[in-house]
């Protein structure tokens, strides 16, 4: 099983330019989510999906956009890149029901110039 | 708001010791609480998780003590191994709710 595949798996981008990442699972998971990870700052939620059709915003929403464009995909938007968004970026699914766990991608590296 | 706390940040253990790292939470309105561990240039992957009705889940050298009073919990890796290094993350969430509260993570070494 692939899980959920991230893609690209490292991207350089300059302040201003934008970018989509690209979220894809295979789990049959209704729920989908987008954090960040920086050093001693855990794991930041930034937008989730609860199901196909809906979106929601998480802790740190701004200057970032989502799609979820069906049940296996959950793209995340950055309009106009900045240096503070250099992070590594997580998508993450999960199944409907109490308390399930999250299966994460494996990560983008993103670095903002 | 930190409403998971976890400690330490990191950790350095030498091999066949025991590593403990700590959260605390606030809201007891929390009745799932799952680790997950994170190797380097991966992403985060469940552990092993527990349920407020069990003071302790033991899966292989991994247990979950769980306070419910204290409101604490806690990972104990029993003869830590190097390939244990990893950073972990301690989460809590509410019945019904599919958005987890995550730790700030602990980096473990375990030192052959």
């Amino acid at each position: 099983n692939a899980g959920v595949t991230q893609t690209p798996k490292f991207q350089v981008l300059k302040t201003g330019q934008s970018m989509t990442l690209q979220c894809a699972q295979d789990m049959n998971h209704n729920s989908m989510y987008w954090y960040r990870q920086d050093p001693g700052m855990g794991l930041r939620l930034i937008y989730y999906s609860a199901s196909e059709g809906t979106t929601d915003k998480g802790e740190v929403p701004n200057g970032y956009n989502v799609s979820r464009l069906n049940k296996r995909e959950f793209s995340l938007r950055l309009e106009s890149a900045a240096p503070s968004q250099t992070s590594v970026y997580f998508c993450a699914s999960s199944p409907t029901g109490d308390n399930q766990p999250q299966h994460f991608g494996d990560g983008t590296r993103l670095s903002i110039l | 708001q930190q409403q998971v706390k976890q400690s330490p940040q990191s950790l350095i253990v030498q091999k066949g010791g025991i590593s403990i790292i700590n959260c605390a939470y606030e809201n007891t309105a929390f009745d799932y609480f799952p680790w997950y561990q994170q190797f380097p240039g991966k992403g985060p992957a469940l552990l092993i998780a527990i349920r407020p009705d069990v003071s302790e889940k033991k899966e292989g050298r991994f247990t979950i003590s769980f306070n419910k009073s204290a409101k604490q919990f806690s990972l104990h890796i029993m003869d830590s191994q190097p390939g244990d290094s990893a950073t972990y993350f301690c989460a809590a969430s509410i019945r019904g709710s599919y958005i987890p509260t995550f730790g700030r993570g602990t980096s473990l070494i375990v030192h052959p």
